[in-house]
């Protein structure tokens, strides 16, 4: 366990809405990214940070913002959710660079309608 | 862009009937990671391989890494209904750790 906590778990919401998903880790690791997933597509980059208010874009980083202003606290933002937006999103974190292994967090699931 | 490429997409197989799973990138890769994910739940790193035809061992599985770096596989020896998951390959091609592209990952299903 690598302390990783997703918040909120599960959410709904509707087309054109903002909406925050939150990643907290507890042991100060630099690293740490934001992933979705979605049949048939595996594990998808949307953006990763480097360290406080370091970040970068991933490989799906259209309609997503990302901020971190606290080591421990990686924050995804989508300004006006979409359906295509619907999706499972993984927090991880890298505990040393080079070696590159991730922690994944439990996973936030959004539905948007 | 880099792609990973990871086949085949489902796999049913009796228990203890053997399983592999094969990785391919369009780019030389500097390491390759295994992760699995139960059902439900999220990815858990299983491996990484760095060398060119390296091969390495975790009990029934055996993950080995081409001598191109290109490609990796893993096989499962005689499968158990605690393998049952998905299996996702992870490339990293500048060995930051920084860009993983994950392959679409196969999903192993055993029957008891």
């Amino acid at each position: 366990d690598a302390g990783i906590t997703q918040s909120p778990r599960h959410k709904v919401t509707e087309t054109g809405t903002p909406v925050t998903l939150r990643c907290h880790q507890t042991e100060n690791h630099r690293y740490m990214y934001w992933y979705r997933q979605d049949p048939g597509h595996g594990l998808r980059l949307i953006h990763y940070s480097y360290g406080v208010k370091d970040t970068d874009k991933g490989e799906v980083s259209d309609g997503y913002s990302v901020s971190r202003s606290k080591t421990e606290d990686f924050l995804l933002t989508l300004e006006s959710a979409t359906s295509s937006q619907t999706s499972v999103y993984f927090c991880a974190i890298s505990t040393s660079v080079g070696t590159g292994e991730l922690f994944f967090g439990e996973g936030s699931r959004l539905t948007v309608l | 862009g880099q792609q990973v490429m990871q086949i085949p997409q489902y796999q049913h197989v009796q228990e203890g009937e053997d399983f592999t799973t094969y990785c391919n990138s369009s780019t030389t890769l500097s390491n390759i990671q295994w992760y699995k994910q139960r059902p439900g739940g999220h990815p858990v790193f299983l491996i990484q391989l760095v060398k060119s035809g390296e091969v390495k061992k975790q009990k029934r599985l055996t993950f080995q890494f081409g001598e191109a770096k290109k490609n990796s596989s893993l096989h499962i020896t005689a499968t158990q209904t605690t393998d049952v998951g998905t299996y996702f390959c992870a490339g990293d091609r500048n060995n930051a750790g920084n860009m993983l592209t994950f392959g679409g990952g196969t999903r192993l299903m055993v029957k008891p």
